[in-house]
């Protein structure tokens, strides 16, 4: 079964440097999709970057990177220049299909990790 | 209205009390889901909507009753709760096959009951 593992409950980093955030995964699927997702107090989960299996190249999104490491298992979140506003929890999460539907996928999510910048 | 919407925003309830969490996605997506979120625990897939038909149960206690009447709308019914049951419900719908491929999520209900 797919699973997700984050081993940082909490991160702190120091505002505009840079910051990396631990996702590991499992699956025996050859063709998987990885999340990164922020959750600020409000609740609301914020899409922030994907990574697909087949990708020949990291995922980038403004200050959000991805450290893809296929044959280790690792989608590390990489924040550049960090800023106040990316106090939050953030969750790594893969997308595992369905069988016996028609594309219908679920979405298995890590503990995630809270991230405070500091002034 | 745009996005992922969900109703109450709070709610506090007694266990004996029956009470609905509704969902609204504008987004045109085929598949909704709810999760339950708790402290310290990852998110949990309560259950699955595909084309309005039920696809995933996760061994979801049957105080917790879902409907989905259309793609749009979902609701979750509660009856009998207990205290255990207080977290912060999310709902997500996603598109299969689509281009777009992350589920997106609104902002959840904060369930305490008592």
């Amino acid at each position: 079964a797919q699973k997700i593992t984050q081993t940082q409950p909490g991160m702190f980093v120091q505002e505009k440097e840079a910051v990396t955030l631990d996702c590991t995964y499992d699956t025996s699927d050859p063709s998987y999709g990885l999340f990164w997702y922020k959750q600020p107090s409000s609740g609301e989960m914020i899409f922030l970057i994907y990574q697909g299996s087949y990708d020949q190249q990291n995922a980038t999104e403004g200050r959000y990177s991805l450290n893809f490491q296929k044959a280790r298992k690792s989608a590390n979140l990489v924040i550049s220049a960090s800023q106040l506003g990316d106090s939050a929890m953030y969750f790594c999460a893969m997308r595992d299909y369905l069988s016996g539907t028609s594309g219908t996928y679920k979405y298995i999510f890590g503990t995630g990790t809270r991230l405070k910048v500091l002034a | 209205e745009t996005g992922v919407t969900q109703t109450p925003r709070h709610l506090v309830m007694g266990m004996t009390n029956k009470k609905s969490l509704k969902c609204e996605q504008h987004l045109g997506h085929n598949a909704m889901y709810w999760y339950k979120q708790s402290a310290k625990k990852p998110l949990e897939l309560m259950f699955v909507y595909s084309l309005e038909e039920r696809v995933e149960n996760n061994s979801v206690p049957s105080r917790f009753s879902p409907e989905c009447p259309n793609s749009s709308h979902l609701f979750l019914h509660l009856h009998t709760l207990q205290p255990e049951d207080s977290a912060l419900y999310l709902c997500a719908s996603s598109q299969g096959g689509g281009r777009l491929l992350e589920a997106f999520f609104g902002q959840g209900t904060r369930l305490t009951v008592v």
